[in-house]
């Protein structure tokens, strides 16, 4: 069964700082990863999606990576700003033995970036 | 419509009460998901449309969760008997083709059962 963890599971930095999110999957058979942002009491922003082939994407300040093999994907800020402040989350997607396919989500890592 | 719409918000019921939650895709998006999330967590997979049918309902917890999508858009899930348990955050998200992979959710439900 497929498991998602993300460390860590909250993470505090002042304002203007790089930071690292990561995130580690136990099955490296996913067709792609997707990294999302949640602000409290809101539904999923889709951020960076990273196909199985693919090593990285990178879109304004955010930067991801994906190992496949290791199983580990890095979410980097950069610059981090007060408005950064929020869940982000990781999913992997599988091809189900049906032939569907659906998204396998961590936890999250709650950030807050202090102005 | 120009994103994910979820109705209603919010939702206040009584244990035992039925409940319709409903999710109206991105305009011409053929795939459709129902995600529920409880407090703390991330989104646990329920069921998967794709078109009409639904091809992957291996997430629905029981037989009291049914979903419906009769005419290939807007789409119903439906909770029988409700339990405390239930109390989540029901997220519906659609894609333009299932396997873009690239999935984009609504703002979720609040299911709250008293």
């Amino acid at each position: 069964k497929q498991e998602v963890t993300q460390i860590p599971a909250a993470l505090s930095v002042p304002e203007g700082e790089n930071l690292v999110l990561n995130c580690s999957f136990t099955d490296s058979a996913i067709y792609n990863l997707q990294w999302f942002r949640q602000d409290p009491g809101k539904g999923l922003t889709s951020l960076l999606l990273i196909q199985s082939s693919q090593r990285e994407q990178t879109s304004g300040r955010l930067n991801a990576s994906l190992d496949k093999s290791s199983g580990r994907s890095t979410l980097y800020i950069a610059a981090s700003q007060p408005g950064d402040s929020a869940t982000y989350l990781c999913a992997v997607g599988l091809i189900t033995q049906g032939g569907s396919e659906k998204l396998v989500f961590g936890k999250g890592t709650k950030l807050t970036v202090n102005p | 419509g120009a994103g994910v719409s979820q109705t209603p918000s919010n939702k206040v019921t009584e244990k035992g009460k039925y409940v319709e939650l409903r999710c109206d895709p991105i305009s011409g998006h053929t795939a459709l998901y129902w995600y529920r999330q409880s407090l703390g967590q991330g989104p646990e997979f329920l069921i998967y449309f794709q078109g009409t049918g639904a091809a992957d309902d291996s997430g629905l917890p029981n037989d009291r969760f049914f979903a419906v999508r009769p005419e290939g858009s807007v789409s119903t899930l439906k909770i029988q008997r409700t339990e405390r348990g239930d109390s989540a955050v029901y997220l519906c998200a659609s894609s333009l083709i299932a396997d873009t992979g690239e999935l984009f959710f609504g703002e979720g439900s609040r299911l709250t059962v008293l």
